[in-house]
């Protein structure tokens, strides 16, 4: 069955610390992929999605991901953090042409001001 | 533009129960679909509809239904609930044409407690 990791559950940094979430997703298809975020107290919002072409995706906030389709993955990052990142990261993952969309367990990021 | 809300914000039923949890789309949204949420995990697809038919479902029993109207709003009734249920539960609304990879908007979502 398609499933979606997340290797971090909880993540501690320090403000202007490089930031890496790991996503693995298990399915050989054509996929799409997403990464959420949940800010304290607010809904779920899209951060970034690949759906094809450049690889490394560029999304709100000074976010990016890259998709490695070898490896299946498709990891976060940003190059400095600030205090405001503190959030809940959900990577999703669904099928081409599917209604399916599949989410990670979530990995909780605190920035340390 | 109005966001997708969702009422009511908590609620507490006990074991065998049936519930109804109403989700209102983002203006211009045709497609609604629900999310349950535990504690600690990641939202698990339960369905999607799209233009008031089904359009896709998760691994969740038929005890789970829904319902989309004309206005393009929905509801998520459980039947027969159980204690596995307590969740939060999510609707997420989109602009499409039956597919799913256009940009969700989720709602603040329902707390479900099962008692």
């Amino acid at each position: 069955a398609q499933s979606v990791s997340q290797h971090n559950h909880h993540v501690i940094l320090s403000e202007a610390a490089s930031l890496e979430l790991g996503c693995n997703y298990s399915y050989g298809g054509t996929v799409n992929l997403f990464w959420y975020v949940q800010y304290p107290g607010q809904h779920l919002q899209l951060l970034l999605k690949y759906f094809s072409g450049d690889p490394l995706v560029k999304g709100i906030k000074g976010f990016e991901a890259e998709f490695i389709k070898s490896k299946f993955s498709f990891n976060l990052r940003k190059p400095s953090v600030q205090w405001s990142d503190t959030a809940e990261y959900f990577c999703a993952v669904n099928l081409y042409n599917n209604n399916d969309m599949r989410f990670g367990a979530g990995t909780r990021l605190t920035v340390k001001p | 533009e109005t966001g997708v809300t969702q009422s009511p914000t908590h609620l507490i039923k006990t074991r065998g129960q049936q519930v109804t949890l109403r989700c209102s789309s983002q203006s211009g949204h045709n497609t609604v679909s629900w999310y349950q949420q535990a504690l600690g995990q990641g939202p698990q697809f339960i369905f999607q509809y799209y233009r008031e038919e089904e359009n896709g479902r998760g691994n969740f029993p038929p005890r789970f239904s829904g319902l989309q109207f004309p206005n393009y709003s929905s509801e998520l009734n459980v039947n027969a609930l159980e204690l596995d249920d307590s969740a939060l539960y999510l609707c997420a609304s989109s602009s499409s044409t039956g597919s799913s990879y256009n940009e969700q908007f989720f709602g603040p979502g329902t707390r479900l407690t099962v008692l």
